[in-house]
């Protein structure tokens, strides 16, 4: 399997820029994950999908950020208008749950690395 | 609200000195617990998970993890640790029958070990 795959890998813009960012989840995983990532909150989870659906974005900091997945197999984190504090790394996992929720092993893709000037 | 602590964010050892790494969490209920490794430029990967059954559970690279209940501790371990595992470190629980399916993170421990 390729993993979860995100792009940009990297992403340089200027305040007030709209970003958006991808995610293929793994295939055949149900839930989908956004995080988010700096020195001085950790890894934070922003939103996460079950079966496309968005079940909690109580992480989503404010209305300048949304999130969508249109199919199982992508999912988009926008930020419009961008800051400089939106500045991070931004992880998205996927995961597969069981009978039960027992499981719930995250599967991280690479990260975009966001700089906003 | 539900939480995980790392004791230390920072810890340097030397080649083949022996690692622990403490992480608490608060949550009365049945939960899963899980160590991510993330090397220098690299996604988060598992290194060990604990489900149910034996406290004690091994993981990749040497390393293990103790669960003790009474104490709400999933501690990280490993008797030698290598230059190679420079990394950081990130305790994680899933609380179970809470109706969501998310996964806490501690802030992570970076590691540093001196050749």
């Amino acid at each position: 399997d390729a993993g979860v795959i995100q792009s940009p890998r990297h992403e340089v813009t200027e305040m007030g820029q709209e970003v958006t960012l991808r995610c293929k989840p793994i295939s055949g995983h149900d839930y989908l994950f956004w995080y988010r990532q700096t020195m001085m909150r950790g890894l934070e989870l922003l939103i996460y999908f079950n079966n496309n659906v968005p079940i909690d974005d109580s992480g989503m900091p404010e209305d300048r950020f949304s999130a969508k997945m249109p199919n199982a197999s992508f999912s988009t984190l926008k930020i419009q208008p961008s800051e400089p504090r939106d500045s991070a790394v931004y992880f998205c996992a996927s995961s597969l749950s069981n009978s039960g929720g027992a499981d719930g092993e995250l599967f991280f893709g690479e990260g975009s690395r966001l700089t906003v000037l | 609200a539900q939480s995980v602590s790392q004791h230390n964010h920072h810890v340097i050892l030397s080649e083949a000195a022996s690692l622990e790494l403490g992480c608490n969490y608060s949550y009365g209920g049945t939960v899963n617990l899980f160590w991510y490794v993330q090397y220098p430029g690299q996604h988060l990967q598992l290194l060990l998970k604990y489900f149910s059954g034996d406290p004690l559970v091994k993981g990749i690279k040497g390393f293990e993890a103790e669960f003790i209940k009474s104490k709400f501790s999933f501690n990280l371990r490993k008797p030698s640790v290598q230059w190679s595992d420079t990394a950081e470190y990130f305790c994680a629980v899933k609380p179970l029958n809470t109706g969501g399916f998310k996964t806490i993170f501690g802030a992570g421990t970076r590691l540093f070990v001196k050749a």
